[in-house]
């Protein structure tokens, strides 16, 4: 079956130090990742996605991540984490499993930057 | 350009009572979805809608109505409310093709007493 899987429930970092927020996924065939982004009150905002090519994805806000076929991974990064950073952040995963038209999300890990 | 907006913001309901969440989107997304947060569990789905006059059932679908008679407007029906309802409540457009990313509402904070 397929599912999305984000290990850790939370994330902590200091301020200026690099942070990496972990998602593995289990799709068939080749899906399309996604990243959001959740500040508290509000909905959840695009980030980035992996469609096809470079491993690496650039997104906003100066976060990455790095799509691993192997490992069937898709990693969220950013080299140097600011305190306004601080949010709930979720991997989702679309693909033929899915139909092609569901998106399904992981259950999300709270990132907190301490200053 | 308001994107997707969601009505109301917060609801208290009896158990047993019926309402209705709106979801209205200008942005001509032919694709729209209603799904629930709830701690620990992520966004599941609930019911989605490949275009107007067509939806189909999500992860999570029953106890929830919708329908689709227009491509803005995809309102999410409560028929007969229960505590194991409340939740917070997403509403998602996005363009079609299987890698567009979805827009999202700010919510519906939604409480069964």
């Amino acid at each position: 079956a397929q599912s999305v899987a984000q290990p850790e429930d939370q994330v902590n970092v200091a301020e200026g130090n690099p942070l990496t927020v972990k998602c593995t996924y289990s799709v068939s065939g080749n899906p399309y990742l996604f990243w959001y982004v959740q500040y508290p009150n509000r909905g959840l905002q695009f980030l980035l996605k992996y469609i096809t090519g470079d491993n690496l994805v650039k997104g906003s806000y100066g976060f990455e991540a790095e799509f691993n076929k192997s490992q069937t991974s898709f990693h969220l990064k950013k080299p140097s984490a600011l305190v306004s950073d601080s949010a709930l952040y979720f991997c989702a995963v679309r693909g033929p499993d899915t139909g092609g038209f569901k998106t399904i999300f992981g259950a999300g890990t709270r990132l907190f930057v301490k200053a | 350009n308001a994107g997707v907006t969601q009505t109301p913001k917060f609801q208290v309901l009896k158990t047993g009572q019926s309402m209705t969440l709106q979801c209205a989107q200008d942005m001509n997304h032919e694709y729209m979805s209603w799904y629930r947060q709830d701690p620990g569990m992520g966004l599941r789905l609930i019911h989605y809608s490949v275009g107007a006059g067509i939806t189909d059932q999500g992860e999570v679908p029953n106890g929830y109505n919708v329908s689709r008679s227009t491509t803005e407007d995809f309102p999410l029906r409560l028929l007969s409310a229960a505590p194991s309802q409340t939740s917070v409540y997403f509403c998602a457009s996005r363009p079609t093709g299987g890698n567009t990313e979805a827009f999202f509402g700010q919510g519906t904070r939604l409480t069964v007493v």
